[in-house]
C-alpha cells in the first residue's frame, strides 16, 4: 500500500527528444506527488510537484501528468538535453502528520548528444 | 539559496562501532528527516522529527538508531553499533510548513 512503482529503470534518449518516466501508487491517501532529480554524489533536488486537484503541471521543459482514477503520474521532459542526464525519482506523501516521502526506485536517464 | 549541510561527506567505521552523522538544517525549518539510500537503490525514509520529538519512524529505524537536536541548529543521527548492512548514503532533509523538502548532499557511511 505504501509503495510507489516507477518505470523504466533506465532510459536513453537522444538530445532534443522527449523523456517519459511513469509512476503508479496504491495508497489513495497520498496527496502530494513530487519528482526529484539526483546527480551523482548529490542529494535529491526537487524538480516539480503536483497535487491531485490538477491533471497537469508544467514548469519549463518539465511536465507532470496526473491521472487520479488510474493512480498514475508521469514526468515528461521535453527537448531533453545532455545536462538532464541524472537519476529521477518520483515520490508521494500525505500532507499533514510527518509528511514522509515514499520514493520510487528511480530512473537513470541518459541523454546522448 | 539556503542549504542543508551534512558532515562528514564520507565516514568509514568498523562493524560494532558507534557513528554520529551531523546535519545543519535550513535555519527557519521546523521539520527534520533522515533518509538513507543503499548504493543504486531507492531513497528510504528513516525518521521524522518535529517539536523536539520523533513524529514517525520506519521499521529500519530500530533501537540501534537515535536522533537528537542538541541545540538550535544541529540535527544528528547516531548508530550505536554499526552493521555491514548499515553501509549507505544517509541524507538529512528539512522543511517548513509549506515548503518542499530540501535534502543535503549526504554522508556516505562505509562499515567494514
Amino acid at each position: 500500500q505504501q509503495q510507489v512503482k516507477q518505470s523504466p529503470q533506465s532510459l536513453i534518449v537522444q538530445k532534443g527528444g522527449i523523456s517519459i518516466i511513469n509512476c503508479a501508487y496504491e495508497n489513495t491517501a497520498f496527496d502530494y506527488f513530487p519528482w526529484y532529480q539526483q546527480f551523482p554524489g548529490k542529494g535529491p533536488a526537487l524538480l516539480i510537484a503536483i497535487r491531485p486537484d490538477v491533471s497537469e503541471k508544467k514548469e519549463g521543459r518539465f511536465t507532470i501528468s496526473f491521472n487520479k482514477s488510474a493512480k498514475q503520474f508521469s514526468l515528461h521532459i521535453m527537448d531533453s538535453q545532455p545536462g538532464d542526464s541524472a537519476t529521477y525519482f518520483c515520490a508521494a506523501s500525505i500532507q499533514g502528520g510527518s509528511e514522509k516521502l515514499v520514493f520510487g526506485k528511480g530512473t537513470k536517464l541518459t541523454v546522448n548528444p | 539559496e539556503p542549504e542543508v549541510t551534512q558532515t562528514p561527506s564520507h565516514q568509514v567505521t568498523q562493524m560494532g562501532q558507534e557513528v554520529i552523522l551531523r546535519c545543519v538544517p535550513i535555519s527557519n525549518h521546523l521539520y527534520f528527516y533522515w533518509y538513507r539510500q543503499i548504493l543504486g537503490q531507492k531513497v528510504e525514509f528513516l525518521v521524522s522529527f518535529y517539536n523536539n520529538e520523533i513524529s514517525e519512524k520506519s521499521e529500519i529505524f530500530d533501537d540501534q538508531f537515535s536522533v537528537e537536536r542538541p541545540d538550535g541548529s544541529n540535527f544528528t543521527l547516531k548508530i550505536r553499533s554499526t552493521k555491514l548492512e548499515d553501509s549507505a548514503m544517509y541524507f538529512c532533509a528539512s522543511k517548513d510548513y509549506n515548503s518542499p523538502l530540501h535534502f543535503g548532499n549526504g554522508t556516505r557511511l562505509t562499515v567494514t
